[in-house]
């Protein structure tokens, strides 16, 4: 079972830079999230989709979109890096109100 | 201001010493859940409280939801280096959006 699988696990980008993260579950759930954290602190979400062809912002949004492709995808895209997003990013899944799934997660570096 | 509060945010102890973690907010939520994190990994679901004033124990923890549903708590009782990691408190504040709360630290030493 491959559950959440994030891609790339690690990413070095220089400020300005775009990239988009990817991320996909095999569970059919319809809730999706992008998750970041930063050293010592716990989770805070960017945003998050309740179902296909939908999305909503979270606690910190700015500077990213994401895309719900399908049920399976969910994409998260930086279009100008800055080194304030030096962060680990988290995927999840989880069906209506239940336990989350996460990725391995995505360590980005903005030089 | 996080929407859940935990406490403390960092906790080193001795092996077989007992502690409790605090997850506290001022919003009702209809469930609250716990997390377990390890370096490199991410968040895996310790358990799921649901009814105020349930408590739940999972061998040396103990998870207990306070009466209004607003604030839970993690007991371990005579902890191991096993244990160590960051503890997260979560839950689905409105619908389809689930919020962590800043996490818990623990260090268990041998």
């Amino acid at each position: 079972n491959a559950g959440v699988t994030q891609t790339p696990k690690f990413q070095v980008l220089k400020t300005g830079q775009s990239m988009t993260l990817q991320c996909a579950q095999d569970m059919n759930h319809n809730s999706m999230y992008w998750y970041r954290q930063d050293p010592g602190m716990g989770l805070r979400l960017i945003y998050y989709s309740a179902s296909e062809g939908t999305t909503d912002k979270g606690e910190v949004p700015n500077g990213y979109n994401v895309s719900r492709l399908n049920k399976r995808e969910f994409s998260l895209r930086l279009e100008s890096a800055a080194p304030s997003q030096t962060s680990v990013y988290f995927c999840a899944s989880s069906g209506l109100n239940t336990e989350a799934f996460f990725g391995q997660g995505t360590r980005l570096t903005v030089v | 201001t996080q929407l859940l509060e935990q406490s403390p945010q960092f906790l080193s102890i001795q092996e077989g010493e007992n502690l409790t973690v605090y997850c506290n907010s001022s919003s009702v939520f209809s469930s609250l859940q716990w997390y377990r994190q390890e370096p490199g990994e991410g968040p895996v679901l310790l358990v799921t409280v649901v009814t105020g004033g349930e408590v739940k124990k999972l061998k040396r923890l103990t998870f207990q939801f306070g009466d209004a549903r607003k604030d839970s708590s993690l007991h371990i009782t005579a902890a191991q280096p096993g244990d160590t990691g960051l503890y997260l408190c979560a839950g689905y504040p409105y619908n389809n959006d689930m919020r962590f709360g800043a996490g818990t630290r623990l260090t268990v030493k041998p």
